[in-house]
């Protein structure tokens, strides 16, 4: 149990164009999902706090207008990345809470690697 | 700030080792820390979570100490095998008002036969 799916696992794209990654929560409800970004050899980075039914908290830094986040339903958020540029290549990864298990776990997606060519 | 270090970097040893990784937090004031797995590519697996009021958790071969105070936690790894070469990360989470997780800088393990 407690499985979080993304899609697609990797996407190659020209500079310029919008790439749209889903994240979902197969077997549980989450109402709060996380989106983080690492680069090669580094750690992952918040990048925002997506929250079911209302606006995403962004970090600091993270551009709200480049990273579009919504949060449609309980099982399902999205991240686009508008205008892609090839500094947008990354690897980006979502997780999700299953409090209704009683653990504090989050539980990470498989990641989306993104290439901007 | 909070921020979370790991040293070493990179650890590279032959299988049958007890291994030990480290982890330090800036901030004392944790709600709690968990250890991840991460393989090349892949996503995380979460392989241990200490509470703050915790001092250990054990889980197969691995055992993971907290110690709160001086803004420390270790991931101890016995009888390393090469199937545990993966990089591994640290997070904590910093209140129980917010699900948001800090993560160290990772430590990249290899066991070679």
């Amino acid at each position: 149990g407690a499985v979080v799916s993304q899609h697609p696992s990797w996407v190659i794209c020209k500079s310029g164009t919008s790439v749209k990654i889903e994240c979902r929560s197969l077997d549980f409800q989450a109402t709060t999902m996380f989106w983080y970004r690492q680069f090669p050899k580094q750690s992952l980075m918040l990048m925002a706090t997506s929250n079911e039914g209302s606006k995403a908290t962004y970090e600091q830094g993270v551009e709200k207008d480049k990273f579009l986040i919504n949060h449609a339903s309980l099982t399902l958020s999205t991240l686009t990345v508008t205008s892609a540029h090839p500094e947008d290549s990354s690897f980006y990864i979502c997780s999700a809470g299953d409090y209704d298990r009683g653990t504090d776990t989050q539980y990470f997606g498989p990641g989306t690697r993104l290439t901007v060519l | 700030k909070q921020e979370v270090t790991q040293i070493p970097a990179a650890l590279s040893v032959p299988e049958g080792e007890n291994l030990v990784l480290n982890c330090s937090f800036t901030d004392s004031a944790i709600y709690n820390l968990q250890w991840f797995r991460q393989d090349p590519g892949k996503g995380l697996t979460s392989l241990l979570l200490i509470q703050s009021s915790q001092r250990e958790q054990t889980s197969g071969r691995l055992n993971a100490s907290l110690d709160k105070s001086s803004g420390r936690s270790t991931l101890y790894i016995a009888a390393s095998q090469p199937g545990d070469s993966a990089t591994y990360l640290c997070a904590v989470r910093i209140s129980y008002n917010t699900d948001k997780l800090i993560f160290g800088t990772g430590t990249r393990l290899q066991v070679f036969p």
